[in-house]
Order: C-alpha cells, then structure tokens, then sequence
C-alpha cells in the first residue's frame, strides 16, 4: 500500500498569507496525485488532479506541484473561505490518502 | 449540474447489513468510474469500492473485501454499496464519488455526494 504523509498537520494562518501544504508518499506515483478541500458537514471538493492541474471553477490562487514522491499545494493569498482540512491522494496504486493538513486561523 | 444523492444509512448492530444508495442526476452514472470513500469519526478519508465504466470491474479495499458488494442499476442511474458482517470500525459517513477521468473509478473525484452515516453499534 502507497502511504500518504501530509505536513504538517495543522497550519495557523492569517488571511492573505502564502501557504505550502506538502505530501509525501512512500514510493513513487508519478503525477497520479489530487488535492481536496474538507469543510465539516460538506462533502470533499476536488481542487488539483495530476499533481498540477486546476479542476473546473477553482481559483487561480490554489496551485499543486510535484512528482514521483513530493508533493505540495500552495495557496498564494489565503482567503477566508480557505480555511479548512486539504487531503491528498494517490491513485497510481489503488487509492490512499493522506491523513490531511488543518489549515486554521492564525 | 451533476449531483449524485446517497441514502441507507443509519444504525445497524455490529453483525448486521445495510445497503447504500447512491442516485446520480444531470449524467449517466455507467458512462463513468464510481466509487464510494468513507470518513471515520474524528479520522480521514478512506476509499472504500470502486465500479468501473458499465459496470465491468469492481473494486474493494482489503478491510472490506468479502464483506461489501458494489453494483449499478442503470435503469434507476443509482450505485449501491452492500454491506454484510459490519463492524464497529465501518462506522463512518459513506460518500459516492464521480471519477474525473479513469474509466475503472479509480482515479481523482469531481463530483461528490452529501454523505449518509453509517453507525454500527449495540
């Protein structure tokens, strides 16, 4: 099984703050890697499929880069709707994801 | 708009059996892959099944092989999941999910229903 680590795990930030989320798996799976966002009660948003690229109606702000085994999402100016869990995962072997990074307010 | 609705949930003893539904609207559900994942209390997600594109392939994690059962009606456009023998661990919210683009439903998710939970307690 691919393992998925996400650092850190909670993330304080103030509005308007560049911020790194990074994702580490324990063997390589290519660019065969998503982004998602969790807020309680709602179910996950797809923001970044293929390690880089935006799904449909996701700001600019949100980014992903990476391959092989390091991965990171950046959001260049956080927003206060951005506050929430971001989860990665793979799907090169199977399906696994990480166990997500909290990004609250600082 | 795609929208998929999950319904079946709720409280079941450890031992016993749901089945999930999972209706989609604004797209035909067996032209692409499906899965369901689940989020366990206070834990992350958890992929769980997975049905490829018209049904052809299913597709279970090791903590639920032999237990559930994935299937699709396309008549009603709905996904299912059959789950026998659950334990107080399968206790989580089921979500169905569209896959973006893998025809095996084993890829990244783009559409995502609400959510049923499952409690499997005595």
């Amino acid at each position: 099984e691919v393992v998925m680590t996400q650092s850190p795990v909670t993330l304080s930030v103030s509005p308007g703050e560049r911020t790194i989320l990074s994702c580490r798996a324990s063997q390589s799976v290519n660019t065969n890697l998503a982004w998602y966002q969790k807020k309680p009660g709602q179910a996950p948003r797809l923001l970044i499929h293929g390690a880089s690229s935006r799904a449909t109606g996701i700001p600019a702000r949100f980014s992903g880069s990476g391959s092989g085994t390091e991965f990171t999402l950046t959001i260049s100016s956080l927003q206060s709707e951005d506050f929430a869990i971001y989860y990665c995962q793979q799907y090169n072997s199977w399906l696994t994801f990480g166990g997500g990074t909290k990004v609250e307010i600082k | 708009e795609l929208q998929l609705l999950e319904s079946g949930g709720g409280l079941v003893q450890p031992g016993g059996s749901l089945r999930l539904s999972c209706t989609a609207s604004g797209f035909t559900l067996t032209t692409y892959g499906m899965s369901w994942v689940r989020q366990t209390p206070g834990e992350g997600l958890e992929w769980v099944s997975g049905l490829s594109v018209r049904g052809e392939y299913t597709y279970y994690a090791d903590s639920v092989q032999g237990r559930f059962t994935i299937s699709g009606d396309k008549s009603k456009n709905t996904l299912f999941l059959q789950m026998n023998s659950l334990r107080a661990e399968d206790t989580a919210i089921y979500y169905c999910a569209k896959d973006a683009g893998y025809t095996s439903g084993l890829g990244s998710f783009d559409v995502w229903g609400q959510g049923t939970m499952v409690t499997v307690s005595s």
